[in-house]
């Protein structure tokens, strides 16, 4: 069966360091891979996304995440947190063979950001 | 920049009562979605829609639930008798085209209470 798994539930990070936020995805093949973030208020906002070709992509807001095969990870990241990089962060895949489209969600990480 | 809008933002209800959950997709999209997270859960995928029809709906999705777009902008998730477990945010989300590599634009949610 297909899951969705982000380890961490609650990250707090001070602002300026770094920020890496874990994904790890169950499914036969390579899935469609998306990172959103929730704002408080805010709906769910696409971040970036992974089908294929180059491992590393850069989405908005200075985050990018690495797709890697091996450890069926998608981990987005980014060097220099803001304090308005405080959210909820989700990883979701979908089937490439869905004719709907739906999305599988993880649980989401909390990153709080600390002066 | 067009977004998904969801009313209420919150609302109350007592066991047994119907609440209607209402959503007004981006206008140019085609295909919409119900996703609800239980607190602490993930986000589930419960019912697509497309040309009026549902097109796929999850196991949650059971008889006490539907879906309808009455007046083509309005897109509204009815849940005919709630139960204390419907409690959740639920969001609505649409997209233009039909396969998950389309970035599906969600709502910012509406959080029901059962009581």
């Amino acid at each position: 069966a297909q899951s969705v798994t982000q380890p961490d539930i609650h990250i707090t990070v001070s602002e300026g360091a770094s920020l890496e936020l874990r994904c790890n995805y169950s499914y036969g093949a390579t899935p469609y891979l998306f990172w959103y973030v929730q704002s408080p208020g805010q709906g769910l906002q696409l971040l970036l996304k992974y089908f294929s070709g180059d491992t590393l992509v850069q989405g908005i807001k200075g985050f990018e995440a690495e797709f890697k095969r091996s450890q069926s990870s998608f981990n987005l990241r980014k060097p220099s947190v803001h304090w308005s990089d405080a959210a909820e962060y989700f990883c979701a895949v979908g089937a490439p063979t869905d004719s709907w489209g739906k999305l599988q969600f993880g649980a989401g990480t909390q990153v709080v950001v600390t002066p | 920049e067009p977004e998904v809008t969801q009313t209420p933002s919150h609302q109350v209800t007592q066991m047994g009562q119907e609440v209607i959950l209402r959503c007004v997709p981006i206008s140019n999209h085609l295909y919409f979605y119900w996703y609800r997270q239980i607190l602490g859960q993930k986000v589930e995928f419960l019912v697509s829609f497309y040309n009026n029809e549902i097109s796929e709906k999850s196991e949650i999705f059971d008889d006490q639930f539907s879906v309808e777009r009455p007046d083509g902008s309005n897109f509204t998730l009815k849940i005919r008798s709630t139960k204390l477990e419907d409690s959740a945010m639920y969001f609505c989300a649409s997209r233009t085209g039909q396969t998950a590599r389309e970035t599906q634009y969600f709502g910012p949610g509406t959080r029901l209470l059962v009581l």
